[in-house]
């Protein structure tokens, strides 16, 4: 079974930064790209990051361009997200999501950026 | 980017009916379409890919077709467990990834 666990969200002042993990079990994780998709409080759903298996590609929304980073460790199955100079904006529930479709998604870590 | 208008925004219907929502593409994005059903407080989940297959383990109620710039989503006896949000989401620009706004379904 597929299984994709987030991790490292919370609050966090304007301007500061944050460490998201996502721990993947149920398949061969180095083959697959993975991705971020976030969802604010109330709104709809808005792809934030790819990473494609071997990390040779890797793309953002203008967004987040410049702030997030993502990156992946296969011989730990995880998926990472670093985001810096954080907004109020970017409070959402970040999900990460398997492959293209988005086969498979976590349950979601909350971010607050707030002060 | 291309932009993804989904409708309607919302949607009410009874047990039964046959529900129908559309995704209009602003460039033709061939048959790069897929379909999330989420419910509330839940992550979303593929029913659809490619703008018809249908994700394995979903109920063959569920249905799309389309291609170009203009796809429909269709649920073909709506089930109370059916309620939910359901986003299109195109992936023909990539890196630009994008989303519909959503169509939120409720039962009459």
């Amino acid at each position: 079974e597929v299984q994709l666990v987030e991790s490292g969200g919370g609050l966090v002042k304007p301007g500061g930064s944050l460490r998201l993990s996502c721990a993947a079990s149920g398949f061969t994780f180095s083959s697959y790209s993975m991705n971020w998709v976030r969802q604010a409080p109330g709104k709809g759903l808005e792809w934030v990051s790819s990473i494609s298996s071997s990390s040779s590609y890797i793309y953002y929304a203008d967004s987040v361009k410049g702030r997030f980073t993502i990156s992946r460790d296969n011989a730990k199955n995880s998926l990472y997200l670093q985001m810096n100079s954080l907004r109020a904006e970017d409070t959402a529930v970040y999900y990460c999501a398997r492959g293209t479709p988005f086969n498979d998604w976590g349950q979601g870590t909350l971010v607050t950026v707030s002060s | 980017d291309i932009q993804m208008t989904q409708s309607p925004s919302s949607l009410s219907a009874s047990v039964g009916d046959r529900v129908t929502i559309t995704c209009q593409a602003s460039q033709d994005i061939s048959n790069y379409l897929n379909w999330y059903q989420q419910k509330p407080g839940k992550a979303p989940k593929l029913l659809i890919y490619d703008a018809s297959n249908l994700e394995t383990g979903v109920p063959s109620r569920f249905s799309g077709s389309g291609s170009g710039t203009d796809f429909t989503f269709t649920i073909s006896s709506l089930q109370p467990e059916d309620i939910a949000t359901y986003y299109c989401q195109q992936y023909d620009n990539l890196p630009a990834i994008t989303f519909g706004q959503g169509t939120r379904l409720e039962i009459k």
